[in-house]
């Protein structure tokens, strides 16, 4: 385990739905990332939250809407998805220290079918 | 555009072969990592080398940073088959933030 659970593991979809992914870190790290991996695709960075504050939105349609409110918590809410928004999503958090230092601790990730 | 492409895509082995992979990345980096993800699973992080350093070892891996050609390398020796997986490398740029960009891996399978 690497301190980074996601809930729920698997989620199945209509487009008209609206659902909310959530992550939880129990390392104390003050950044936190949304990323979402499509088979044969590099893994996309969503979005990024430092001490609670977005500095990254990676033009994220708006369908997704990230909220983070504490250092530990970060969730990913869902509405009006499409078929192609099926994917592998991906939380992680780090110390938040910068200069590419950080190790990235993952979750085990939310696998999403959009029907 | 994409920072960090591994090569091979795929790569099978067998159990007790060295198994290597390469990453080429485009822009200037102060750090490269290497992660490894079991199927469906997160990602987990193995070794980060700095752009001063020219080789670093951990355990049974060895990774390598050209930062003239801009490319750095893992070696995993002596396979198991508890090492098949997808492995990535991971840059970071030279502008600060804790941004990293991820290659499309390499899916590594060690037969017995």
């Amino acid at each position: 385990e690497t301190g980074v659970t996601q809930t729920p593991r698997h989620l199945v979809m209509g487009m008209t739905n609206k659902k909310s992914l959530k992550c939880e870190q129990h390392l104390g790290h003050n950044a936190m990332y949304w990323y979402k991996q499509s088979a044969k695709k590099p893994l996309e960075l969503m979005f990024v939250y430092n001490f609670k504050e977005q500095t990254e939105n990676n033009s994220v349609p708006s369908r997704f809407s990230p909220e983070c409110p504490n250092s530990s918590h970060l969730f990913l809410h869902l509405h009006t998805l499409q078929p192609e928004d099926s994917a592998l999503y991906l939380c992680a958090s780090s110390q938040g220290l910068g200069g590419g230092t950080d190790t990235q601790y993952f979750g085990p990730g939310t696998r999403l079918t959009v029907l | 555009s994409q920072q960090g492409e591994e090569d091979p895509q795929a790569l099978s082995i067998q159990e007790g072969e060295n198994a290597t992979m390469n990453c080429s990345y485009k822009t200037s980096i102060n750090n490269l990592q290497w992660y490894r993800q079991n199927s469906g699973r997160g990602l987990v992080h193995l070794i980060l080398i700095r752009s001063n350093e020219r080789e670093k070892h951990s355990g049974r891996l060895r990774v390598t940073l050209d930062t003239s050609k801009k490319s750095s390398s893992l070696l995993i020796t002596a396979s198991r088959a508890a090492d098949t997986a997808s492995y990535f490398c991971a840059t970071d740029g030279t502008g600060g933030g804790n941004k990293l960009t991820f290659g499309t891996g390499t899916q590594l399978k060690v037969e017995l």
